[in-house]
């Protein structure tokens, strides 16, 4: 069964905390996102990786960071959170990026994070 | 850079109503189209496609056809049912080493007639 799965769903921080996103895929997919999602901006893209330790900036990536050190696993990082990171963070996974295939992304349920 | 918009934030109409979902992109050369339907509580999802001039996709009644004139790529439903109410994307390819352009969503609200 072709899955992404985010952990966690839920998620309440104080500002200045680190928070870790943690994204799992089980489809052998080579890249990976994370992108945010806010009423009215709708998705916006925060990082995206190609493959194991090869990873680029999104539109948005300021105040982020992540970690890819196997295949089916990306991490999303904040170090010392802040309020305007208070959003739903949406990790996604598809074939190679640059063939047609890629542009069919498979995305997690989630995870609300609010950051007191 | 590349953009989509999408002009409707939300569409509120009766069970069996036409609904159209509009989307506008701005780009350079040929690039892929794409809606994506996110239910509540759930993350999006890929709904169809469509990577050249006139050509219409379609999936479980939704269609919608690539219009490089008019730069569009408007999604329509014949009769749209209380299932339908989600957030609807459209998003724009990015090409070779980038990902997708996702609009800002349309939520689709049926009510009963």
């Amino acid at each position: 069964d072709m899955k992404v799965t985010q952990m966690p769903r839920y998620l309440i921080k104080r500002m200045g905390e680190n928070v870790l996103l943690e994204c799992g895929q089980d489809m052998s997919h080579e890249t990976m996102y994370w992108y945010r999602q806010d009423p009215g901006l709708g998705l916006q893209l925060i990082y995206i990786s190609y493959d194991v330790d090869s990873n680029s900036e999104g539109d948005i990536p300021k105040g982020y960071r992540v970690s890819r050190k196997k295949r089916e696993h990306f991490s999303l990082i904040l170090d010392s959170a802040k309020t305007n990171q208070t959003s739903v963070y949406f990790c996604a996974s598809s074939l190679s990026i640059g063939t047609a295939s890629a542009e069919t992304l498979y995305f997690g349920s989630g995870t609300r994070l609010t950051v007191l | 850079g590349d953009s989509v918009t999408q002009t409707e934030g939300q569409v509120a109409l009766s069970e069996e109503d036409f609904l159209t979902i509009h989307c506008n992109y701005s780009a350079s050369g040929y690039p892929a189209l794409f809606w994506y339907v996110q239910y509540p509580g759930e993350g999006p999802q890929f709904l169809f496609r469509a990577s050249r001039d006139k050509e219409k996709g379609s999936s479980r009644g939704f269609e919608a056809t690539y219009d490089k004139g008019t730069t569009s790529f408007h999604l329509r439903k014949a009769s749209v049912q209380e299932s339908d109410s989600a957030v609807y994307y459209c998003a724009l390819g990015g090409g070779f080493a980038s990902a997708l352009t996702f609009g800002s969503g349309t939520k689709v609200i049926p009510c009963l007639p």
